[in-house]
């Protein structure tokens, strides 16, 4: 079946350290990729996303590239900031009746000043 | 442009009764996604509806229902409430275009079963 695997939180971090969050998936043929952002009290927010093999998908200086022969995804940022606290969840859709996301169980991030 | 909306926001139920959750996709888009977020981490699915259609569904009992209406507007209904229940239910829609465009979500509404 198709399944997504992160890391387990909750990740604390100094401001301006580097933020790793690993993502592996499981796919019956071949998955578009997608990291969202929840802060506190709201709705999930597309943060990147990739759709094919060794694209990298960036914003607001986060950072994933989809590796097929890994099967990963991992989230990076150089220097995150306390605004980037928030639980982030790793996703994946394929094509067909699967179409929906599927998402991993997230991870919870605090940045301390 | 409006984004996903929700209604309620917050929602107080017996156990046993019935809750229906509604939301309205952004203009444009056909497909609506249902999920369950219990305990502020971790999103089950629930149900998908594309085109007034159900395409698929989550692992979820039976009186976990809804539909999709012809303006493309849905409702998720939950029967027979048991405190389990207790979450937050998002909604989420996306464009026609395959699994290569992202679902836009809703801020939730928070059903509590006491």
């Amino acid at each position: 079946g198709n399944s997504v695997t992160q890391m387990e939180g909750p990740v604390t971090l100094s401001e301006e350290a580097f933020l790793t969050i690993n993502c592996t998936y499981t796919a019956t043929g071949y998955p578009s990729l997608f990291w969202y952002v929840q802060y506190p009290g709201e709705g999930l927010q597309l943060l990147l996303k990739a759709t094919k093999a060794d694209d990298k998908g960036s914003n607001k200086g986060f950072e994933a590239t989809y590796r097929k022969e890994t099967t990963s995804f991992h989230l990076e940022k150089g220097s995150v900031q306390v605004s980037d606290s928030a639980v982030y969840f790793c996703a994946l859709r394929v094509g067909g009746s699967q179409g929906n996301l599927i998402f991993g169980k997230g991870t919870k991030l605090s940045v301390k000043p | 442009e409006a984004g996903v909306t929700q209604s309620p926001t917050h929602l107080i139920k017996t156990r046993g009764q019935q809750a229906t959750l509604r939301c309205s996709p952004i203009s444009g888009h056909t497909s609506v996604y249902w999920y369950q977020q219990a305990l502020g981490l971790g999103l089950q699915f629930l149900l998908w509806y594309d085109e007034g259609e159900e395409r698929n569904r989550g692992n979820f009992p039976p009186r976990f229902s809804g539909r999709q209406f012809p303006n493309y507007s849905s409702e998720l209904n939950v029967n027979a409430l048991e405190l389990e229940d207790s979450a937050l239910y998002l909604c989420a829609s996306s464009s026609p275009g395959g699994i290569n465009t992202e679902a836009f979500f809703g801020q939730g509404t928070r059903l509590t079963v006491v």
